[in-house]
C-alpha cells in the first residue's frame, strides 16, 4: 500500500535559518504529493503540491520538487520566520483511480526562534 | 458555507458512552472524507463519501465507528461504547469533484475526542 515517511522532529531553528524536512514515499504509479500545514489550534491548511514527476510547488516561500528516482517531495525555504513555526505533513493521493483519500506521513513540528 | 464546519470542537466522553461528531462541507462538494489523528501523528483515514454513498470504510478501526451521510451533505460519524484507545483528534474534509478530477480538499478544524 502507500505510505509516507517523514522526518522526524522536532525541529528548532533560528530566524532566517534555512529550512529542510525531509519526505520519501512509497505509491505505485505517480501518486500525487502534497504539503500540509497545521498552525496551532487550527486545522490543516495545503501549503503546496505537486502532480507529476520533476514539478515542483511553491507557496509562501516554501518549495518542494517531485522528485520520482528518489521518491522523495523535500520541503524547503530558504529564511524561515517566527510565524512558520507549525506541524507540517507531508501526504500523497494515489494514482490510481480509486485512491480518492489521502495518506499522511507523521509530521514534524518546526519551532522557529527570534 | 465558507468552510467545512464541525461540531462539537471539544468533546469530553466516559469510556462507554456513545458519540456522536457532525461534519459540515462545503456547499457543492460531493467528496467527503473522515480522518482520525492521533496525538502527535499524522492523520489516518477513516471513510470516504461521494454525495451520500459510503464507498470506502476500509480505515474504521471496529465495528463501534459507524459514519452516514443520508442527505450527501452533512456528514455525522458515530462512536458507540467509547473507549481510550478512541481519544483523537476526527477531522473532517470535504473535495470538489469535477470530471472525475479532484480539486483540492478543505479540511474542517476537527473535533478532539477525550475519552475518560
Amino acid at each position: 500500500g502507500n505510505s509516507v515517511t517523514q522526518m522526524e522532529g522536532p525541529v528548532t531553528l533560528s530566524e532566517e535559518a534555512f529550512l529542510t524536512i525531509n519526505c520519501t514515499y512509497t505509491a505505485t504509479g505517480y501518486p500525487s504529493l502534497f504539503w500540509y500545514v497545521q498552525y496551532p489550534g487550527e486545522g490543516l491548511q495545503l501549503l503546496l503540491k505537486a502532480t507529476k514527476a520533476d514539478d515542483k510547488g511553491s507557496n509562501k516561500g516554501f518549495e518542494a520538487t517531485y522528485r520520482k528516482e528518489t521518491t522523495s517531495f523535500h520541503l524547503e525555504k530558504g529564511s524561515v520566520q517566527v510565524s512558520d513555526s507549525a506541524v507540517y505533513f507531508c501526504a500523497l493521493k494515489g494514482a490510481s483511480g480509486s485512491a480518492r483519500q489521502l495518506t499522511f506521513g507523521s509530521g514534524t513540528q518546526l519551532t522557529v526562534l527570534p | 458555507g465558507a468552510g467545512v464546519s464541525q461540531s462539537p470542537r471539544y468533546k469530553v466522553a466516559k469510556r462507554g458512552q456513545d458519540v456522536a461528531l457532525r461534519c459540515d462541507p462545503i456547499s457543492g462538494h460531493v467528496s467527503l472524507f473522515w480522518y482520525q489523528q492521533a496525538l502527535g501523528q499524522g492523520p489516518e483515514f477513516l471513510t470516504y463519501f461521494q454525495n451520500e454513498a459510503q464507498l470506502d470504510k476500509s480505515g474504521l478501526p471496529s465495528d463501534r465507528f459507524f459514519a452516514e451521510r443520508p442527505e450527501g451533505s452533512v456528514s455525522t460519524l458515530k462512536i458507540q461504547r467509547t473507549q481510550q484507545e478512541d481519544s483523537a483528534v476526527y477531522l473532517c474534509a470535504s473535495s470538489l469533484v469535477r470530471d472525475g478530477k479532484y480539486y483540492g480538499y478543505t479540511f474542517g478544524s476537527g473535533t478532539r475526542l477525550t475519552v475518560v
